[in-house]
């Protein structure tokens, strides 16, 4: 099992809609979780950490379920700009190390 | 701040050479770490290092060789390239606290034939 997972999509949907991703994570012990947004042929960059309350940011909310070992990432009124591939991040457990999922890609249509 | 500059952008290479691919960050932070890109793949960690003088193995560390002798630079160094270390790779920076932000480089796009 991979220790990060994601569904690779693609997920199209139209501009406005609210899109949901969800990532699960095998290790336990893991501290830190976020989400990273990479555009095509660029280098990852943060979205959004994801807290234990979850948290939200304009239309992005990010949740945390400790007890399933997933987070989810909600984007609502989706906007063309929106279209990248959504990375996955866990850290800790003992670990300094990074831990990506392969990525959700969102196309979103006009 | 210039962030992570990783030189060069592109590079193609034949079976057997031998290249560094350079990292430099102007943050002040501990960690850095090399990861690769594939398609399917996600991000793959390499190497990382937690400060000037220490390094260890991330996920795929064979084939290539990392050393940290200051703060700002962390080379990755290819000794016989193969075909299969076709990739993008990427270099990160973050303070050590493992819930801070990397801050990634623009990467490096290798061809090996």
């Amino acid at each position: 099992r991979k220790e990060v997972e994601q569904d690779p999509g693609p997920f199209n949907v139209p501009e406005g809609a609210t899109v949901a991703f969800n990532c699960t994570y095998s290790n336990s012990a893991s501290q830190s979780f976020f989400w990273y947004r990479q555009d095509c042929r660029k280098e990852p960059k943060l979205l959004m950490s994801v807290y234990s309350s979850g948290n939200e940011d304009g239309r992005f909310t990010a949740q945390l379920n400790r007890a399933s070992q997933y987070i989810s990432l909600l984007i609502r009124d989706s906007k063309l700009s929106d279209s990248a591939t959504y990375l996955c991040v866990v850290n800790g457990g003992g670990t300094y190390k990074y831990i990506f999922g392969t990525g959700t890609r969102l196309k979103v249509l006009a | 701040n210039a962030g992570v500059t990783q030189t060069p952008k592109f590079q193609v290479l034949k079976t057997g050479q031998s290249m560094t691919l350079q990292c430099a960050q102007d943050m002040n932070h501990e960690y850095m770490s090399w990861y690769r890109q594939d398609p399917g793949m996600g991000l793959r960690l390499i190497h990382y290092s937690v400060g000037a003088g220490i390094t260890d193995q991330g996920e795929v560390p064979n084939g290539y060789n990392v050393s940290r002798s200051t703060t700002e630079d962390f080379p990755l160094r290819l000794l016989s390239a193969a075909p299969s270390q076709t990739s993008v790779y990427f270099c990160a920076s973050n303070l050590v606290a493992s819930d801070n932000e990397q801050f990634f480089g623009p990467g490096t796009r290798l061809t090996v034939l």
